[in-house]
């Protein structure tokens, strides 16, 4: 009875495909995050919706674009992957938006562009 | 410009002992601070959170502190154990909009 589950854990791909990485809450929580975390270990915020409605999105590639079908579920679709996107994606859920509640993550998946 | 420093960047203790944790921020204004650990390939997960109102807050083994005069925190493991080994990451988040500021995080790891 995982809270927050993304999948895949790993993925591994060549540059220029595209690629997709699935999160789901069981909480019942209205907002869902998406997360990178580089090298250096900061967590950057990259989307957030709330009821299914994009209310952050930060300086991110348009290669980069959340789906939310249902505000359980937001999923990260990555077109023409590069090197640099190589990194730790988290995926999020919050009772309220921006903070005012706790975030519960997900256990991360592990982008590896070659 | 908002930011989040953690120091030390890593430390190494010995089971049973205890280690702080530092955490200086020029985020303003303030709403509350939190300490997550990340276990290594996991998500963050809360230990606590504190207002500005409030000085410390205790979780089991770990104690957090919070001076908002000196923007300060630190977060105290009594009696380390080897699960106690991950990374400690201190967010600070912004009143105006509660975005969040990341710290870097404080890897620490317990040795037998």
């Amino acid at each position: 009875d995982t809270a927050v589950s993304q999948t895949p854990k790993y993925l591994v791909t060549q540059m220029g495909n595209d690629k997709s990485i699935k999160c789901e809450q069981n909480l019942g929580h209205d907002t869902m995050y998406w997360y990178k975390q580089d090298s250096k270990k900061f967590l950057k915020i990259m989307f957030s919706y709330n009821n299914k409605e994009l209310i952050i999105n930060e300086t991110v590639p348009n290669r980069f674009s959340p789906k939310s079908p249902d505000k359980a579920h937001l999923n990260l679709h990555i077109n023409s992957l590069e090197l640099g996107d190589s990194a730790v994606y988290f995926c999020a859920s919050s009772q309220e938006a921006f903070g005012g509640t706790e975030a519960f993550f997900g256990q991360g998946t592990r982008l590896t562009v070659v | 410009k908002n930011q989040v420093e953690q120091s030390p960047q890593s430390l190494i203790i010995l089971e049973g002992k205890n280690c702080t944790l530092q955490c200086n921020y020029t985020v303003s204004p303030f709403s509350n601070l939190r300490w997550y650990k990340q276990d290594t390939g996991r998500g963050p997960v809360s230990l606590t959170i504190m207002t500005f109102s409030e000085n410390t807050k205790s979780n089991g083994r770990y104690t957090a502190t919070l001076d908002a005069d000196t923007k300060q925190s630190s977060l105290h493991i009594t009696a380390s154990q080897l699960s106690d080994s991950a990374s400690y990451i201190c967010v600070v988040i912004l009143d105006s909009n509660y975005q969040l500021i990341w710290g870097a995080g404080t890897k620490l790891i317990i040795k037998p």
